[in-house]
């Protein structure tokens, strides 16, 4: 298994500002995936993280919106930039040990208002 | 694209009792994973259950189980004997060649 820590865990932040989160796991993974839970709702991948190379964004995000760094196998940040109100969400962490198919590992997640 | 659809946006069940959530999803592909995560108010996403589809039979743990049927493209979970613990939004998430997709969730109340 794994433990993930994230911080912070909630922030209210002002329109315009930027925020970056941070993502620590307690043993070395290959890919990290940050996650973003509008209230009420499900899962929608931002992207994934590999340490060494550049993450790899999906469909409706983009890098200057949402910089990644990972640099290290245990470590990663999310920084969400020029915050509107629309960004207020949770945004979670997690890791898969096992590859495609395995369980995947849950940071308990940062919430996020933009007034 | 995948897709993974829950029908039901909340469920409530009697303390002791069974409860049956829906999932449907669709995909062209053959080999994927089904998983049924829990978040709890304390919003730490939990893996309940994983079914790999190349498998037949359904796969249980302890109080919770599922009804896979692969030709319906249906995964349901059964918890038995529910608990107040297991009060808490449940996802359906679909795995093939690449990323993990989630449903809607349903959110399960438990009545005492």
């Amino acid at each position: 298994s794994a433990v993930i820590s994230q911080k912070p865990s909630r922030d209210i932040c002002q329109r315009g500002t930027s925020l970056t989160i941070q993502c620590q796991v307690d043993s070395q993974v290959t890919m990290m995936f940050w996650y973003r839970q509008q209230p009420g709702q499900s899962l929608t991948l931002i992207a994934t993280a590999n340490q060494g190379s550049e993450a790899t964004y999906e469909s409706g995000f983009v890098i200057d919106k949402f910089p990644i760094s990972r640099p290290n196998l245990t470590f990663s940040t999310l920084t969400v930039s020029n915050m509107s109100p629309e960004d207020s969400s949770i945004y979670l962490c997690s890791v898969d040990l096992g590859g495609r198919g395995g369980e995947q590992f849950f940071g308990p997640g940062t919430r996020l208002t933009v007034l | 694209a995948q897709t993974v659809t829950q029908s039901q946006p909340e469920m409530s069940v009697q303390e002791a009792e069974t409860v049956t959530l829906s999932c449907t999803y669709d995909t062209s592909e053959s080999d994927y994973y089904l998983f049924w995560y829990k978040q709890p108010p304390s919003r730490q996403m939990i893996l309940v259950i994983r079914q790999e589809a190349y498998k037949q039979q359904n796969a249980t743990e302890n109080r919770f189980s599922v009804n896979f049927q692969k030709a319906a493209k249906s995964f349901s979970l059964k918890i038995s004997d529910s608990q107040l613990g297991d009060a808490a939004m449940y996802f359906c998430a679909f795995q093939g060649a690449q990323k993990l997709v989630f449903g809607q969730g349903t959110r399960l109340t438990i009545n005492p």
